[in-house]
């Protein structure tokens, strides 16, 4: 069965940093990009960041470029996001999402659970 | 900021039919890419619903199809059941954001 399995949200101050993982399972996993997208409160999805399998191409949204990093470690089948200079919006549930296809014109499937990161003083 | 547009809710009784559109532009939907969508039950993960704009993953039932024209794609489900109740994203790719991109939502409620 494909597994994806976040950790590492919690509460931080704003500016602070924290590091979100995502353990994968059931699934070549060094063949697949994987995502991070989020769900703010009272919000819709917003996509974050992507990596290749390789690492080779690396993607980020605007809104956390300069302050995210995104790596993986294929030996471990885990994917990370450091998450740095933290903003009281960047406040939401962090989800890990695996790419369908090695294409633009694809879609995720599936999605991890989320763990929750909150910015607050 | 959401580029794709969904109406923030639906509403329809019991096997009823509703639809939920997904309007992009000519540098998403409209340049070809494909319109994906997402059901996301209260307290839950998003979870694939249709994809390449008319696909069901295997374990979707068949009242829900999807299709897509010009710069828009639209989500129908049909035979509204109480547990369809949650909220639905559409997805496509943006060539000037160089990004996925997601719609901004709509919540089904059964009546």
């Amino acid at each position: 069965e494909v597994q994806l399995v976040e950790s590492g949200g919690g509460l931080v101050k704003p500016g602070g940093s924290l590091r979100l993982s995502c353990a994968a399972s059931g699934f070549t996993f060094s063949t697949y990009s994987m995502n991070w997208i989020r769900l703010a409160p009272g919000k819709g999805l917003e996509w974050v960041s992507a990596i290749s399998g390789s690492s080779s191409y690396i993607y980020y949204a605007d809104s956390v470029k300069g302050r995210f990093i995104i790596s993986r470690d294929n030996a471990e089948n885990s994917l990370f996001l450091q998450m740095n200079s933290l903003r009281a919006e960047d406040t939401a549930v962090y989800f890990c999402a695996r790419e369908s296809t090695g294409t633009t014109n694809t879609w995720v499937d599936p999605w991890g659970q989320g763990t929750l990161v909150t910015v607050s003083s | 900021q959401s580029v794709l547009t969904q109406p923030p809710s639906v509403s329809g009784a019991p096997g009823q039919r509703v639809t939920i559109s997904c309007t992009g532009s000519s540098s998403n939907i409209g340049a070809g890419y494909d319109v994906h969508w997402y059901q996301q039950l209260p307290g839950t993960a998003p979870k694939l619903l249709i994809y390449r704009n008319n696909n069901r993953p295997s374990g979707v039932p068949d009242r829900f199809s999807g299709s897509k024209s010009g710069i828009s794609g639209s989500l129908a489900i049909t035979g509204l059941q109480a547990e369809d109740e949650a909220d639905y994203y559409c997805q496509s790719y943006d060539i000037s954001l160089s990004s996925f991109v997601f719609g901004t939502g709509t919540k089904v409620t059964v009546l």
